[in-house]
C-alpha cells in the first residue's frame, strides 16, 4: 500500500522561507497526482491553498507556491507570518482514491 | 457565497448507524464532484468518499468500504453519507467538500462530529 509522506513538524523564523515536501513510499510525485495543499489551524475546517500542483486557490496569498521538487510535491511559504503557524496536508489524486499525506505542524518563532 | 452546511452527526452505540447530510448553496451543486473526509481526534484528515456529479458513480476508502454509501439528491442539492456498522475508530469531524474539478478539494463545509461509544 503507498503511502503519501509529509515532515511531521517544521519550524520556520518570521519572515524566513521554508519548504514542506509531498512524497510517496514507493515511487515519485509528479504532475499527473495533481498534488494540492491545505491549511487547517486547530478547530478549524481545512483550507484550500495550492491545487494542480502550483495554482494558488483564490484568495490565497502569493507567499505560497507549490512545486515538484526532485520525486517530491513541495509547498514554500516565503517570508512566513505568525498566522502561518498551521497543519497543512498535501494530497495526491490516484483516480479511485485521493489520499492525504500524514501533515505537517509549521511553527513560526 | 459557496455554504456546505454538514448535519445529522452525534453519538451512536458500535454497530449502529447515522446518515449525514451536506446543503450547498452558492454554486450549481449538480456540475460538481462532491466527497466527504474525516478527522479522528487528534489525527490527520482521510478521504472517505466521492461521487460524481450524476450520482452514478461512486468511490469509497477501504477503511469504510461496504459501511459507508455516498451519495446526493441534486434536486435538493444535498450530499449524504450513510453510515451503518460503526466503530469506536469511526468517531470523527466529518467535512463535506466541493470539488474543484476531478483533482482537490475545493470548498470545505464546517464538519459534524460523530461519536462512536457504548
Amino acid at each position: 500500500q503507498t503511502v503519501v509522506t509529509q515532515e511531521p513538524s517544521f519550524s520556520v523564523s518570521p519572515g524566513g522561507t521554508v519548504t514542506l515536501t509531498c512524497g510517496l513510499t514507493s515511487g515519485s510525485v509528479s504532475s499527473s497526482h495533481h498534488p494540492s495543499w491545505y491549511q487547517q489551524t486547530p478547530g478549524q475546517a481545512p483550507r484550500t491553498l495550492i491545487f494542480n500542483t502550483n495554482i494558488r486557490s483564490s484568495g490565497v496569498p502569493d507567499r505560497f507556491s507549490g512545486s515538484i521538487l526532485g520525486n517530491k510535491a513541495a509547498l514554500t511559504i516565503t517570508g512566513a507570518q505568525a498566522d502561518d503557524e498551521s497543519d497543512y496536508y498535501c494530497v495526491l489524486y490516484m483516480v479511485t482514491a485521493m489520499v492525504f499525506g500524514g501533515g505537517t505542524k509549521l511553527t513560526v518563532l | 457565497e459557496v455554504q456546505l452546511l454538514e448535519s445529522g452527526g452525534g453519538l451512536v452505540q458500535p454497530g449502529g448507524s447515522l446518515r449525514l447530510s451536506c446543503v450547498a448553496t452558492g454554486f450549481t451543486f449538480s456540475h460538481y464532484t462532491m466527497r466527504w473526509v474525516r478527522q479522528a481526534p487528534g489525527k490527520g484528515l482521510e478521504w472517505l468518499s466521492a461521487v460524481d456529479l450524476s450520482g452514478s458513480l461512486t468511490y469509497h476508502a477501504d477503511s469504510v468500504k461496504g459501511r459507508f454509501t455516498i451519495s446526493r439528491d441534486n434536486s435538493k442539492n444535498t450530499l449524504y453519507l450513510q453510515m451503518n456498522s460503526l466503530r469506536a475508530e469511526d468517531t470523527a469531524v466529518y467535512y463535506c467538500s466541493k470539488g474543484g474539478g476531478l483533482h482537490y478539494f475545493d470548498y470545505w463545509g464546517q464538519g459534524t462530529q460523530v461519536t462512536v461509544s457504548s
